[in-house]
């Protein structure tokens, strides 16, 4: 078992462009969960999706991010017109179905916007 | 709504010294509780999970809750230099979509030998 997969593990845009980041989960999971982390406010909810569905995207800003799952072995967060602000390191995560608790964390994506 | 604040902010411990982490909750109504660890580029790996007012045990790791006064303690026993790392406390909530994880902001800890 791989654990979930996150990539690029490391990503450096200038302002105004757009950021794609990639998440694999751990096979059979079929919950899966974006999260920011930063120094200064810590590790921030993003969206969740379960089977593929979004189910709360309330920690999402409102402009210029957005979150996919296409199918069960993936999922996309994507920000566009990213500014320095943007810079954290983004973790996904998965879980068991019924199991939104115990959730299994990728080792994240660290995005450099200068 | 839940909100978690971890103490101290950092900690610096001997090698083999008990080191002590603190994580205080605002709403006694959660019953999951997780302490995480996060190694410099790495991703959230749990250490110890625990439901029930008490003690419970993993490895090195031991985590006391007491719902009554809002706190979750980890203590780690014998601490190693390979300990270092940020350690996060996690509840768990419940909410209209299912359970959600609420994370403190972490404790740095860095053992020397």
């Amino acid at each position: 078992n791989a654990g979930v997969i996150q990539t690029p593990r490391h990503k450096v845009t200038g302002k105004g462009q757009e950021a794609t980041l990639w998440c694999e989960p751990i096979s059979g999971h079929s919950a899966v969960f974006w999260y920011r982390q930063t120094i200064v406010q810590g590790l921030e909810f993003l969206t969740y999706f379960r089977n593929q569905a979004p189910i709360d995207d309330s920690g999402m800003p409102k402009e210029r991010f957005s979150a996919q799952m296409p199918n069960q072995s993936h999922s996309t967060l994507k920000i566009q017109s990213t500014q320095p602000q943007d810079s954290a390191v983004y973790l996904c995560a998965s879980s068991l179905r019924g199991r939104q608790d115990t959730q299994y964390f990728g080792p994240g994506t660290r995005l450099l916007v200068l | 709504q839940q909100k978690v604040q971890q103490s101290p902010e950092s900690l610096t411990v001997s090698e083999g010294a008990m080191a002590s982490l603190n994580c205080t909750f605002s709403d006694r109504s959660s019953d999951n509780f997780r302490w995480y660890r996060q190694h410099s580029g790495k991703g959230l790996e749990v250490l110890v999970s625990i439901f029930s007012d008490g003690e419970k045990e993993e490895g090195s790791f031991t985590a006391h809750l007491n719902r009554a006064s809002l706190h979750v303690f980890l203590h780690i026993r014998e601490p190693q230099p390979s300990d270092s790392a940020l350690y996060l406390c996690a509840v768990s909530i419940g909410t209209s979509s299912g359970q959600k994880l609420v994370f403190g902001q972490g404790t740095i800890l860095k053992v020397y030998l």
